[in-house]
């Protein structure tokens, strides 16, 4: 059974950078089946995904528009985990982050089949 | 971008009704279209993929069609854990993978 467990502060103080940590276990975060990644549940934006990363021969990480210049999403093979970094906070980043698997489910098809627990980050200081 | 818009915005019904959930796309996602139902304090759970595909562990009471612009899920009998918010999401746009603004299904 696949699990992701998320780590990170629940408080960030405006303009400095949000950082949270997915542990993956009953998978690889290099799987070919597979794309990682990070979506946000806020009252206003509701569920926006904002950035995934994937391997196929090589790492391929892929963010959306509306916090492209902020973003960075790593894997680390060794811990098998993967992070988001969201710099220059405000206090409209404020919102339930999750982290979840995209897996391909065949013919094309591919579903976010395992999600983390989510970490509520308030932005404020 | 790809935008997801369901309908009703929330909904309120009994314990074994009938209950059906629409979600329309801005442009045509063939039948790249998922089903999640989420409950307060927890992450979304996957219920359909492919437009009516049931994922694996879920209850046969739900089920989804259509294909193109205009999808359904479907409830065939509520029951009390039923009672929460559902969402659809294209996964036609990947990585776009817009989700509609939900659908909060209550206890009358």
């Amino acid at each position: 059974q696949v699990q992701l467990q998320q780590s990170g502060p629940g408080l960030v103080k405006p303009s400095q950078t949000l950082s949270l940590t997915c542990f993956i276990s009953g998978d690889t975060v290099s799987s070919n089946n597979a794309a990682w990644y990070w979506i946000r549940q806020s009252p206003s934006r509701g569920l926006e995904w904002l950035g995934r990363t994937y391997y196929a021969s090589k790492w391929y990480n892929d963010y959306a528009a509306s916090v492209k210049s902020r973003i960075t999403i790593n894997a680390d093979t060794s811990k098998n985990h993967f992070s988001l970094q969201l710099s220059s906070v405000a206090p409209e980043d404020t919102a339930v982050y999750y982290c979840a698997r995209k897996e391909a489910m065949g013919r094309g098809m591919s579903a976010f089949d395992f999600w983390g627990q989510g970490t509520m980050v308030s932005v404020s200081s | 971008d790809i935008q997801m818009t369901q309908s009703p915005s929330s909904l309120s019904a009994s314990v074994g009704d009938r209950v059906t959930i629409t979600c329309r796309a801005s442009q045509s996602i063939s039948y790249f279209l998922n089903w999640y139902r989420q409950k307060p304090g927890n992450a979304p759970k996957l219920l359909i993929y492919a437009a009516s595909s049931l994922q694996s562990g879920v209850p046969s009471r739900f089920s989804g069609s259509g294909s193109g612009t205009d999808f359904t899920l479907t409830i065939s009998s509520l029951q009390p854990e039923d009672f929460a918010t559902y969402y659809c999401q294209q996964s036609y746009d990947t990585p776009r993978v817009n989700f509609g603004q939900g659908t909060r299904l209550e206890l009358k």
